[in-house]
């Protein structure tokens, strides 16, 4: 069965460190996310992309992150310089269905992002 | 603005004993409801989905969930569980204008007991 795979699983950084967070969506799915979820809270959206640029974004979504299709493949999130309030499990979803669909996302299992 | 709120974070329950895992949201417009497991070291997984028609929806692993919009529900319920069902379960909600961009309750962390 096809899935979307996140990596790493897990990662510890510095503050104010570059971090890139890797998803390789389900290969004829078209649209993409990242979800993330600090820990003990909720599973928030961050960003949706399609056709090569964002879609949409939350308030969360800040100058500090970047989303890129670099190839075919992969879907990678960039945090510029990371603060400690980034540490979070961050998941990457994709699916067939747009803008309008009904939200049924294909979840990877997420990378833990560790900011110290 | 939507919301999800699920009212219990943890629920113990004992093995083939029937469960409740309740659901409720807020919405200014009509909704999409789902609910998500995540299994220990797993992604998430969608377990349900109402859209529109009948309120009772029918999910995989024998779990089923009751959309009621006089009570903005969406309580999921099995009747006997098992220990593979330890799990945590994500109630979340979309509208049509927001498409795929799900707002999540906090999670309720399923614990069954042999």
């Amino acid at each position: 069965e096809p899935e979307v795979t996140q990596t790493p699983s897990h990662q510890v950084t510095q503050m104010g460190q570059e971090v890139i967070l890797r998803c390789v969506p389900i290969s004829n799915h078209l649209y993409f996310y990242w979800y993330r979820q600090i820990l003990g809270q909720k599973v928030e959206f961050l960003v949706s992309f399609y056709n090569n640029e964002i879609s949409e974004k939350s308030e969360i979504f800040d100058d500090q992150f970047s989303v890129e299709r670099p190839d075919g493949s992969n879907f990678t999130l960039k945090i510029r310089s990371t603060k400690l309030e980034d540490s979070a499990m961050y998941f990457c979803a994709s699916t067939a269905s747009g803008r309008r669909g009904t939200g049924e996302l294909f979840f990877g299992e997420g990378s833990r992002l560790t900011v110290l | 603005a939507q919301s999800v709120t699920q009212l219990d974070s943890q629920v113990p329950v004992f093995e083939e004993a029937p469960v409740e895992l309740r659901c409720n949201y807020s919405s200014s417009v009509s909704v999409y409801l789902f609910w998500y497991v995540q299994y220990p070291n797993q992604g998430l997984q969608l377990l349900l989905k109402y859209l529109s028609g009948s309120t009772l929806v029918k999910g995989i692993n024998g779990f089923e969930a009751e959309f009621n919009k006089s009570q903005t529900s969406f309580h999921l319920r099995k009747p006997s569980v098992h220990i593979s069902d330890t799990a945590e379960y994500f109630c979340a909600v979309t509208n049509n204008n927001a498409g795929n961009m799900l707002t999540f309750g906090g999670g309720t962390r399923l614990m069954v007991k042999p």
